[in-house]
């Protein structure tokens, strides 16, 4: 079965720091990839994604990822995080012939004004 | 609202009562997803609908639990008996199912939380 492995559990940073989350899958073939905000008392929704191109994708509110097929990897980054981006991140991989979605468990992000 | 609408928000039960979690997809929407997040967990797959079929049943965790589709829009999940451990938010998700797979992202509600007492 896939699996996808989110690293960093809870991460705190201060405004401003520049912000990294790791995401790294076990699928070997074409994959689509997804990262998910879920800030405080609202559901998921949906950052940015990869499906083909450019691995650098660039998604809302000044957040990107790069897609690193040699690594099975697909961080997140932002180069300047704001007190906003309190949230929960979610890294999820979809296979490319495929319907069902593998969710990370989550990263907890806290940001220090 | 245009969104992914479930139905209970909050839902307690005493042990060993049956539970009914509703979810109204975004119209159009082929495909629709039911998941499970338990405290400290990720988003557990539960079952996978493609119009009003379930090809994907693989994630229901006991045969306690149990989804059915109509009309190719409102799902509801069952659970019979509830245990404790069932315990957790309910999530559905419904997206665009074009041909050749799953690139499409899912739009998910504001989920079920359900707790087991």
């Amino acid at each position: 079965a896939q699996s996808v492995s989110q690293h960093n559990h809870h991460v705190i940073l201060s405004e401003a720091a520049s912000l990294e989350l790791g995401c790294n899958y076990s699928y070997g073939g074409t994959v689509n990839l997804f990262w998910y905000v879920q800030y405080p008392g609202q559901h998921l929704q949906l950052l940015l994604k990869y499906f083909s191109g450019d691995p650098l994708v660039k998604g809302i509110k000044g957040f990107e990822a790069e897609f690193i097929k040699s690594k099975f990897s697909f961080n997140l980054r932002k180069p300047s995080v704001q007190w906003s981006d309190t949230a929960e991140y979610f890294c999820a991989v979809n296979a490319g012939t495929g319907n069902q979605f593998y969710f990370g468990t989550g990263t907890s992000l806290t940001v220090i004004p | 609202g245009a969104g992914v609408s479930q139905s209970p928000s909050n839902k307690v039960t005493e042990k060993g009562k049956d539970v009914e979690l509703r979810c109204d997809p975004i119209s159009g929407h082929t495909a629709l997803y039911w998941y499970r997040q338990s405290l400290g967990q990720g988003l557990e797959f539960l079952i996978y609908f493609q119009g009003n079929s379930a090809p994907d049943k693989s994630g229901l965790p006991s045969d306690r639990f149990s989804a059915e589709r109509t009309g190719g829009s409102v799902s509801t999940l069952t659970i019979q008996r509830t245990q404790q451990e069932d315990s957790a938010v309910y999530l559905c998700a419904s997206s665009l199912l074009p041909p050749g797979g799953g690139n499409q992202p899912q739009h998910f509600g504001d989920g079920t939380r359900l707790s087991i007492l």
